[in-house]
């Protein structure tokens, strides 16, 4: 089984739309979790990181961490053009020096 | 905001050359990493970098690959001899204590 499992197929929604995006992972020692936008040829971008099983809200973004099932989604409300990009999820903590296992990224295009 | 700079953006090389590829990352940052991203696959870690030294490192980084932090300031990455494979974007990572994870924007090696 692999590390952390994205499914990357590529995610069209209109204007307005919730985005739902999610993760599974095998390893039970990973402690903190975090989603990263990028653009194309461009480096990942923190969009949020969470630590805790629950949710946790930044502005039309949602992180949520079910570590009892080792799923993590991330939603994006009102989607907009720009959030258009590739949307990965990256998750630590099993290391001394915290190196970070990536999923394979969904690519996500909000159709205006 | 501080970011994290990678020099060249783009940088085309005949096999079985060297190659420097140049970071430097945010100021006050304590943790160094390198990951590479082959076109089409996951952010993959190569190395981890602490207190002047190689805290961990993967697989991929074999004996052709080094890193240096020359100066204080600069924070490197050499590969000794390319092949194809080695053709990839290259990001640059750092870290101060926490989850401040920062990528740069990726140098795009192309070896040919």
């Amino acid at each position: 089984q692999k590390e952390v499992e994205q499914d990357p197929g590529p995610l069209s929604v209109p204007e307005g739309a919730i985005v739902s995006l999610n993760c599974t992972y095998s390893n039970s020692a990973f402690q903190y979790f975090m989603w990263y936008r990028q653009y194309s040829r461009k480096g990942p971008e923190l969009l949020m990181y969470t630590y805790s099983s629950g949710n946790k809200e930044d502005g039309r973004f949602t992180a949520q961490v079910d570590k009892s099932s080792k799923y993590i989604s991330l939603f994006i409300r009102d989607s907009q053009p720009s959030d258009s990009a590739t949307y990965l999820c990256a998750m630590g903590g099993t290391y001394g020096n915290n190196r970070l296992a990536f999923g394979k990224g969904n690519q996500v295009v909000v159709i205006p | 905001e501080p970011e994290v700079t990678q020099t060249p953006s783009h940088q085309v090389t005949q096999m079985g050359q060297e190659v420097i590829l140049r970071c430097v990352p945010i100021s006050n940052h304590l943790y160094f990493y390198w990951y590479r991203q082959i076109l089409g696959q996951k952010v993959e870690f190569l190395v981890s970098f602490y207190n002047n030294e190689i805290s961990e490192k993967s697989e991929i980084f074999d004996d052709q690959f080094s890193v240096e932090r020359p100066d204080g300031s600069n924070f490197t990455l050499k590969i000794r001899s390319t092949k194809l494979e080695d053709s990839a974007m290259y990001f640059c990572a750092s870290r101060g204590g926490g989850f401040d994870y920062t990528f740069g924007s990726g140098t795009r090696l192309t070896v040919v």
